[in-house]
Formats: structure tokens, sequence, C-alpha cells
């Protein structure tokens, strides 16, 4: 069964470099058929994409997001991670990480999900 | 790049059905048969229901149904039962790769 695993610091502050990485298991990143994603909730609200990255290492951004992020993988330990500079209490979120299957031109579900791991940004 | 537009709430009681509308633009829900359809339970982890706006994955109930109109997107429950409250979002494919998600709607099994 595959299973994917959110880490990293709980407290950024402010205008620091928010970093996670989400490892997987029960399955491999380096599958042409998924992509990995990132997606992050603030408290009460709704969700917000933040992008995807495939094996081969192509990065795809929310535009409003897409200035301070970056996305990649790591095939060798089976993990991808997430960058998000310039952090302020408007990231404060938690942040899933999930597999995107890819059906081919704009399809795309994501199928499955961390647990999630909560990202307050404070001083 | 907006959120789609969702009602905050809707409800219904057990055994009826209830519709979630979601709202977009050409970009998004209008210009691509790509919208998915997510059910989240309090404190957990999204679910997909509907992927390409009606196709469901294995083991989603056909209570849950997908469609869509010009700029709008439908998720209709029929039969509600119990545990179908949750919140549930739409995300659509946005063109060069991107999603959006829409802003979520509470629905209340009364």
């Amino acid at each position: 069964q595959l299973q994917l695993q959110e880490s990293g610091p709980g407290v950024v502050k402010p205008s620091e470099t928010l970093s996670l990485t989400c490892t997987v298991s029960g399955g491999s990143i380096s599958s042409s058929r998924y992509y990995w994603g990132w997606i992050r909730q603030p408290p009460g609200k709704g969700l917000e994409w933040i992008g995807n990255v495939f094996y081969s290492g192509s990065t795809y951004y929310n535009p409003s997001l897409k200035s301070r992020v970056t996305i990649s993988g790591d095939t060798s330990k089976n993990q991808f991670s997430l960058k998000l500079t310039s952090v302020t209490a408007a990231d404060t979120a938690l942040y899933y990480c999930a597999r995107v299957v890819y059906y081919g031109s704009g399809s795309y579900s994501f199928d499955y999900w961390g647990r999630g791991t909560l990202v307050t940004v404070s001083s | 790049q907006s959120a789609l537009t969702q009602p905050r709430s809707v409800s219904g009681s057990p055994g009826q059905s209830v519709t979630i509308s979601c709202t977009g633009t050409s970009s998004d829900v209008g210009g691509y048969n790509y919208v998915s359809w997510y059910q989240q339970h309090p404190g957990k982890a999204p679910k997909v229901m509907i992927f390409d706006v009606f196709k469901r994955p294995s083991g989603v109930p056909d209570r849950f149904s997908g469609s869509k109109s010009d700029n709008t997107a439908s998720l209709t429950i029929f039969g509600l039962q119990a545990e179908d409250e949750a919140d549930y979002y739409c995300c659509s494919y946005a063109g060069s790769y991107t999603l959006v998600f829409g802003g979520g709607t509470k629905l209340t099994v009364l």
C-alpha cells in the first residue's frame, strides 16, 4: 500500500525558507505514470495547489506562488521536497504531499495523500 | 488564477439528493473536461471522489455523480447518508499544467 509522509520544521520565522520533505513508501517516485504534488490548507480554509514534480525533474507551479516555490525529487531516497522562500504569516498552513495520477492532456487527480504537516510562520 | 467558486454550505436529509456547484471561467472549468472532486472529513486528508468531470475511481459509490455545463461543474450525491457529511472541493485543470481548487463546500446531513 502506498504511503506518503511529510516531514520538516513545524515553525518557520517570517522571511525565512520553509522546507518540507515527502517520503514515499510502497511505491517508486520514478514511475512514469505519476506526478508528485504539494497542496496546502490554511487553518479553517480551503485547499490550494502548490505544484507538481515529475520523476524526470519537470516541475509545474501555481502561478501565484511560482516566484517563491521550488519542488524537487530525489529518486535515490524516494523522496520529493518543497521549498518556499520569504514566508509570511499567510503561509501558515497544513501542507500535504500527494501522488498525482496523470491520465494525459490536463487530466490529473490526487489519489494518495500524506496526513499533512502543520507549518506555522511565527517569530 | 483565482479559486473556483463553490457555495459555502449545502444540506440535505438522509435519502435525499444534494448538488454542489463549482463555477470557474473559460480558462479553467469551461475550457477543459478535467474537473475532479475531493471529499474531506474533519482532521483527514482529502479523498478523490470524481475525476475528469464524471469518472469515479474504484471504490467510490455510484451515489456520487459529476457533470459540467459551460463554466460550472457539479457534484450530485444521491441517497444521502450520514457519512457523506464532509467538506467537498472541486479542482480544475487551468492550462499550462496548472491546477486550481475551489473554496470548498460544507455538506451537512440533517
